[in-house]
């Protein structure tokens, strides 16, 4: 596997489930992303780690839950969902600084595209 | 807030033909502008990045301009391709202590042969 792998690619669920996205990054990179991609809406940044630390997180309804167990992987928990949480879920990695400074490029995945009923 | 508009939101062409799609930003400080291309099914691929000094960036049949004095870009494709039929996101960097990045809504390309 190269790049950004995400699984799975399309997940449709109840707003009772409780579902799980996984993110799996082959670049070495330090930095992984959870953005959100609604039609005709620009990408929503949901969540970001460095270093396998949390550094942001924009706000997002706690039925988001996300873990980043090592620099590698990153997973997006989901449970009791609205139908408008329904878009594609993406997820990047880049390596950046850390220091801070300007945020180098984003490699993403394919995303999954997530429908709940 | 920093925003940064696309236009048009779609476009139809011919193979063959030319076309330009537009991105104004607000965003200040500048620090960088992508343009990503996102084929259908699959995530945002970076084609070109522009720093402030940079007013042209070309990558094969793509050519992207910056006047940083205005905030706008145009991405440019030359000779298109039905490969070309995808959604192209401009995409703004901040220079602060955070270089939070700025997405616009994107244009969608349909090549028609």
């Amino acid at each position: 596997e190269t790049g950004v792998t995400q699984t799975p690619r399309h997940l449709v669920m109840g707003m009772t489930n409780k579902k799980s996205l996984k993110c799996e990054q082959h670049l070495g990179h330090n930095a992984m992303y959870w953005y959100k991609q609604s039609a005709k809406k620009p990408l929503e940044l949901m969540f970001v780690y460095n270093f396998k630390e949390q550094t942001e997180n924009n706000s997002v309804p706690s039925r988001f839950s996300p873990e980043c167990p090592n620099s590698s992987h990153l997973f997006l928990h989901l449970h009791t969902l609205q139908p408008e949480d329904s878009a594609l879920y993406l997820c990047a990695s880049s390596q950046d600084h850390p220091s801070g400074g300007p945020r180098n490029e984003q490699f993403f995945g394919p995303g999954t595209r997530l429908t709940v009923l | 807030k920093n925003q940064v508009e696309q236009s048009p939101q779609s476009l139809i062409i011919l193979e063959g033909k030319n076309c330009t799609l537009q991105c104004n930003y607000t965003v200040s400080p500048f620090s960088n502008l992508r343009w990503y291309k996102q084929d259908t099914g699959r995530g945002p691929v970076s084609l070109t990045i522009m720093t402030f000094s940079e007013n042209t960036k070309s990558n094969g049949r793509y050519t992207a301009t910056l006047d940083a004095d205005t905030k706008q870009s145009s991405l440019h494709i030359t000779a298109s391709q039905l490969s070309d039929s995808a959604s192209y996101i401009c995409v703004v960097s901040a220079r602060s202590g955070d270089y939070k990045l700025s997405f616009g809504a994107g244009t969608t390309v349909t090549v028609r042969a």
